[in-house]
Protein backbone atom coordinates (compact mmCIF):
# COMPACT_ATOMS: atom_id res chain seq x y z
CA UNK A 1 0.00 0.00 0.00
CA UNK A 2 0.69 2.96 -0.63
CA UNK A 3 2.95 5.33 2.37
CA UNK A 4 2.00 8.70 1.50
CA UNK A 5 -0.23 10.64 -0.33
CA UNK A 6 0.79 14.40 -2.34
CA UNK A 7 -1.38 17.33 -3.03
CA UNK A 8 -2.97 18.53 -4.91
CA UNK A 9 -2.77 15.88 -7.60
CA UNK A 10 -2.32 18.17 -9.99
CA UNK A 11 -1.19 22.14 -10.30
CA UNK A 12 -0.58 24.81 -12.65
CA UNK A 13 0.92 27.90 -12.58
CA UNK A 14 2.83 30.85 -14.91
CA UNK A 15 6.19 30.79 -15.51
CA UNK A 16 7.94 32.75 -12.85
CA UNK A 17 5.23 31.81 -10.22
CA UNK A 18 6.25 29.47 -6.99
CA UNK A 19 4.99 25.86 -6.84
CA UNK A 20 4.26 23.77 -3.41
CA UNK A 21 3.78 20.47 -3.02
CA UNK A 22 2.87 18.61 -0.26
CA UNK A 23 3.19 15.11 1.02
CA UNK A 24 1.98 13.27 3.76
CA UNK A 25 2.83 9.94 5.45
CA UNK A 26 1.72 7.37 8.13
CA UNK A 27 4.73 5.87 9.86
CA UNK A 28 7.88 6.67 10.88
CA UNK A 29 10.59 7.55 8.09
CA UNK A 30 14.50 8.10 8.88
CA UNK A 31 14.36 10.46 5.67
CA UNK A 32 12.17 11.34 2.79
CA UNK A 33 12.89 12.23 -0.82
CA UNK A 34 11.55 14.25 -3.42
CA UNK A 35 12.20 13.04 -6.86
CA UNK A 36 11.37 14.19 -10.58
CA UNK A 37 9.81 11.94 -13.71
CA UNK A 38 9.24 13.60 -16.89
CA UNK A 39 6.85 12.00 -19.34
CA UNK A 40 7.18 8.69 -17.52
CA UNK A 41 10.77 8.43 -17.76
CA UNK A 42 13.31 7.67 -15.00
CA UNK A 43 13.23 9.35 -11.95
CA UNK A 44 15.53 11.94 -11.17
CA UNK A 45 16.66 12.46 -7.33
CA UNK A 46 16.16 16.26 -6.45
CA UNK A 47 16.66 16.28 -2.11
CA UNK A 48 16.39 13.90 0.60
CA UNK A 49 15.73 15.24 4.05
CA UNK A 50 16.01 13.34 7.25
CA UNK A 51 13.72 12.39 10.26
CA UNK A 52 16.22 15.35 12.25
CA UNK A 53 16.10 17.70 10.16
CA UNK A 54 13.30 20.45 9.68
CA UNK A 55 14.69 22.38 6.20
CA UNK A 56 16.90 21.43 3.56
CA UNK A 57 17.45 23.72 0.33
CA UNK A 58 19.09 22.31 -3.00
CA UNK A 59 19.08 25.74 -5.88
CA UNK A 60 15.82 26.94 -5.75
CA UNK A 61 13.87 24.07 -3.98
CA UNK A 62 13.36 24.11 -0.72
CA UNK A 63 12.07 21.68 1.56
CA UNK A 64 10.77 21.20 4.56
CA UNK A 65 9.81 18.03 7.08
CA UNK A 66 7.26 18.34 10.29
CA UNK A 67 7.82 14.86 11.90
CA UNK A 68 4.94 15.59 14.19
CA UNK A 69 2.55 16.70 11.78
CA UNK A 70 3.73 13.51 9.52
CA UNK A 71 4.25 16.00 6.45
CA UNK A 72 6.59 17.28 4.25
CA UNK A 73 6.41 19.98 1.40
CA UNK A 74 8.41 21.01 -1.35
CA UNK A 75 9.05 24.52 -2.98
CA UNK A 76 9.93 25.40 -6.21
CA UNK A 77 11.00 28.88 -6.85
CA UNK A 78 10.69 30.97 -9.73
CA UNK A 79 9.34 28.12 -11.88
CA UNK A 80 10.48 27.32 -15.30
CA UNK A 81 8.72 25.53 -18.65
CA UNK A 82 11.52 22.89 -17.86
CA UNK A 83 10.15 22.10 -14.35
CA UNK A 84 7.19 20.63 -16.25
CA UNK A 85 6.97 17.32 -14.61
CA UNK A 86 5.42 14.64 -12.04
CA UNK A 87 7.18 15.18 -8.31
CA UNK A 88 6.60 12.12 -5.89
CA UNK A 89 8.13 11.73 -2.77
CA UNK A 90 9.61 8.94 -1.10
CA UNK A 91 9.86 7.50 2.23
CA UNK A 92 13.01 5.37 4.06
CA UNK A 93 12.15 3.91 7.47
CA UNK A 94 15.48 3.22 8.31
CA UNK A 95 18.79 3.98 7.89
CA UNK A 96 21.44 2.56 5.09
CA UNK A 97 20.01 0.80 1.65
CA UNK A 98 16.02 0.42 2.71
CA UNK A 99 13.34 -0.05 0.42
CA UNK A 100 11.53 3.15 -0.63
CA UNK A 101 7.85 4.01 -0.20
CA UNK A 102 6.38 6.37 -2.71
CA UNK A 103 3.61 9.03 -2.63
CA UNK A 104 0.51 9.21 -5.32
CA UNK A 105 2.61 11.81 -7.00
CA UNK A 106 1.91 15.94 -7.79
CA UNK A 107 1.75 16.29 -11.96
CA UNK A 108 3.04 19.96 -12.35
CA UNK A 109 2.30 22.12 -15.61
CA UNK A 110 4.25 25.31 -15.65
CA UNK A 111 2.51 27.39 -18.22
CA UNK A 112 4.95 29.61 -20.35
CA UNK B 1 25.97 8.99 -8.10
CA UNK B 2 25.42 6.28 -10.01
CA UNK B 3 25.30 5.67 -13.49
CA UNK B 4 22.30 3.09 -14.26
CA UNK B 5 20.93 1.38 -17.50
CA UNK B 6 18.25 -0.26 -18.12
CA UNK B 7 17.55 -3.29 -20.99
CA UNK B 8 15.32 -2.98 -23.07
CA UNK B 9 14.24 0.41 -22.71
CA UNK B 10 10.63 -0.16 -24.37
CA UNK B 11 8.99 -3.85 -25.33
CA UNK B 12 5.56 -4.69 -27.27
CA UNK B 13 4.80 -8.05 -26.45
CA UNK B 14 2.16 -10.60 -27.10
CA UNK B 15 0.45 -12.64 -24.08
CA UNK B 16 1.73 -15.55 -22.60
CA UNK B 17 5.31 -14.41 -23.36
CA UNK B 18 8.12 -13.64 -20.63
CA UNK B 19 10.72 -10.61 -20.73
CA UNK B 20 13.78 -9.93 -19.47
CA UNK B 21 14.88 -6.47 -17.41
CA UNK B 22 18.39 -5.97 -17.63
CA UNK B 23 19.95 -3.77 -15.11
CA UNK B 24 23.60 -2.65 -14.51
CA UNK B 25 25.15 -0.12 -12.51
CA UNK B 26 28.38 1.46 -12.72
CA UNK B 27 30.12 0.91 -9.50
CA UNK B 28 29.47 -2.20 -6.79
CA UNK B 29 26.60 -2.03 -4.82
CA UNK B 30 25.08 -4.40 -2.25
CA UNK B 31 21.18 -4.39 -2.69
CA UNK B 32 18.98 -2.86 -6.23
CA UNK B 33 15.45 -2.78 -6.24
CA UNK B 34 13.16 -3.10 -8.72
CA UNK B 35 9.63 -1.13 -9.09
CA UNK B 36 6.66 -0.95 -10.96
CA UNK B 37 4.88 1.82 -12.15
CA UNK B 38 1.80 0.98 -13.85
CA UNK B 39 -0.31 3.96 -15.95
CA UNK B 40 -0.51 6.65 -14.15
CA UNK B 41 0.18 5.46 -10.82
CA UNK B 42 2.94 6.10 -8.68
CA UNK B 43 5.87 3.62 -7.53
CA UNK B 44 4.97 0.14 -6.16
CA UNK B 45 7.99 -2.08 -4.80
CA UNK B 46 8.62 -5.64 -6.31
CA UNK B 47 11.34 -7.06 -4.53
CA UNK B 48 14.93 -6.23 -3.30
CA UNK B 49 17.65 -8.10 -4.98
CA UNK B 50 20.93 -8.89 -2.79
CA UNK B 51 23.77 -10.41 -4.18
CA UNK B 52 24.43 -14.83 -3.42
CA UNK B 53 20.73 -14.54 -1.83
CA UNK B 54 16.72 -14.82 -2.79
CA UNK B 55 15.45 -11.50 -3.38
CA UNK B 56 12.57 -10.78 -1.22
CA UNK B 57 9.12 -10.14 -2.32
CA UNK B 58 6.89 -7.61 -1.73
CA UNK B 59 3.25 -8.38 -0.53
CA UNK B 60 1.33 -9.01 -4.35
CA UNK B 61 4.45 -10.07 -5.95
CA UNK B 62 5.78 -13.86 -6.11
CA UNK B 63 8.63 -15.41 -7.80
CA UNK B 64 7.08 -17.74 -10.46
CA UNK B 65 5.64 -14.33 -12.17
CA UNK B 66 8.89 -11.94 -11.42
CA UNK B 67 11.51 -14.15 -10.97
CA UNK B 68 14.77 -12.27 -10.49
CA UNK B 69 18.57 -12.99 -10.58
CA UNK B 70 21.41 -10.54 -9.37
CA UNK B 71 24.74 -12.54 -10.17
CA UNK B 72 27.28 -9.82 -8.76
CA UNK B 73 27.50 -6.48 -7.24
CA UNK B 74 26.79 -4.97 -10.30
CA UNK B 75 23.96 -6.46 -12.41
CA UNK B 76 20.49 -7.72 -11.99
CA UNK B 77 17.07 -9.04 -14.04
CA UNK B 78 14.17 -8.74 -13.69
CA UNK B 79 11.65 -11.59 -15.72
CA UNK B 80 8.22 -11.03 -16.18
CA UNK B 81 6.44 -14.30 -17.17
CA UNK B 82 3.60 -15.10 -18.75
CA UNK B 83 2.72 -11.96 -19.37
CA UNK B 84 -1.02 -10.32 -19.73
CA UNK B 85 -2.35 -6.90 -20.54
CA UNK B 86 -2.45 -6.45 -16.74
CA UNK B 87 1.32 -6.06 -16.67
CA UNK B 88 1.90 -3.12 -19.29
CA UNK B 89 4.04 -0.76 -17.13
CA UNK B 90 7.21 0.74 -16.91
CA UNK B 91 9.62 -1.24 -14.89
CA UNK B 92 12.68 0.62 -12.79
CA UNK B 93 15.53 -0.82 -10.98
CA UNK B 94 17.40 1.63 -8.45
CA UNK B 95 20.21 1.35 -6.60
CA UNK B 96 20.98 2.84 -2.84
CA UNK B 97 24.35 4.21 -2.43
CA UNK B 98 25.17 4.10 1.19
CA UNK B 99 23.81 7.61 2.14
CA UNK B 100 20.36 6.22 2.02
CA UNK B 101 19.64 8.70 -1.42
CA UNK B 102 18.38 6.00 -3.97
CA UNK B 103 19.19 6.33 -7.92
CA UNK B 104 16.72 4.75 -10.49
CA UNK B 105 17.47 3.93 -13.92
CA UNK B 106 15.63 5.11 -16.77
CA UNK B 107 12.94 2.72 -16.61
CA UNK B 108 11.85 0.05 -19.52
CA UNK B 109 8.33 0.88 -20.71
CA UNK B 110 6.38 -2.49 -21.27
CA UNK B 111 3.16 -2.86 -23.42
CA UNK B 112 1.65 -6.32 -23.26
CA UNK B 113 -1.13 -6.99 -26.15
Amino acid sequence: SQQGEEDPQALSIQEGENATMNCSYKTSINNLQWYRQNSGRGLVHLILIRSNEREKHSGRLRVTLDTSKKSSSLLITASRAADTASYFCATGANFGNEKLTFGTGTRLTIIP
Amino acid sequence: SAVISQKPSRDICQRGTSLTIQCQVDSQVTMMFWYRQQPGQSLTLIATANQGSEATYESGFVIDKFPISRPNLTFSTLTVSNMSPEDSSIYLCSVALGTDTQYFGPGTRLTVL
